[in-house]
């Protein structure tokens, strides 16, 4: 079974441009996570999806970033306009409906804003 | 608000030395509890979880955890480290009001050979 994937591993932008993160799930995993770190900080929650609604977005940290999740399976992140604090790793997690807390983790876009 | 606090940002053993890495949680309620970890150039990966039960809960590779609620700890042991545990360790909860992760800020363990 294939784990949690994500696209690019590493994407190198300029502030005020727009980078798009990729990240497919676990197939069957109706939640999907979006958590973030920042360098020297501990990873933190974005927001949750379950199937293609958003549970909960209140780890978003400003209106420059969007998430979605059409039809319920893969999810983008979108930054824009990037900022130099943006920079970070950020992973993806799912998890099944059933036992959302056991939660398995893709290998994370590392950002970096120049 | 939850948090996770871990004692050790890093850590450095040899091997065969044993190993202890604190961790607390705040929160007054129910909660989950984790540890994660993560290996040179991989991902995210759970080593144990405690949901109920026993306190002492045993992962893989050899790590065990001890919950105390009294203390709102979860220390994460393994009595003879090796060199293949370089990695860093993230302890993390789950409370019974949601489904988000609240992590600590990692340790970073280097064993020696």
């Amino acid at each position: 079974e294939a784990g949690v994937t994500q696209f690019p591993s590493h994407s190198v932008i300029e502030k005020g441009q727009t980078v798009t993160l990729r990240c497919d799930p676990i197939s069957g995993h109706d939640n999907l996570y979006w958590y973030r770190r920042v360098m020297g900080k501990e990873i933190k929650f974005l927001l949750h999806f379950v199937k293609e609604s958003k549970q909960d977005e209140s780890g978003m940290p400003n209106n420059r970033f969007l998430a979605e999740r059409t039809g319920g399976t893969y999810s983008t992140l979108k930054v824009q306009p990037a900022e130099l604090e943006d920079s970070g790793v950020y992973f993806c997690a799912s998890s099944q409906v059933i036992r959302p807390d056991t939660q398995y983790f893709g290998p994370g876009t590392r950002l970096t804003v120049l | 608000a939850q948090s996770v606090s871990q004692h050790n940002h890093h850590v450095i053993l040899s091997e065969a030395a044993s190993l202890e890495l604190g961790c607390n949680y705040s929160y007054g309620g129910t909660v989950n509890l984790f540890w994660y970890v993560q290996y040179p150039g991989q991902h995210l990966q759970l080593l144990l979880k405690y949901f109920s039960g026993d306190p002492l809960v045993k992962g893989i590779k050899g790590f065990e955890a001890e919950f105390i609620k009294s203390k709102f700890s979860f220390n994460l042991r393994k009595p003879s480290v090796q060199w293949s545990d370089t990695a860093e360790y993230f302890c993390a909860v789950v409370s019974d009001r949601d489904d988000k992760i609240i992590f600590g800020k990692g340790t970073r363990l280097h064993i020696l050979p």
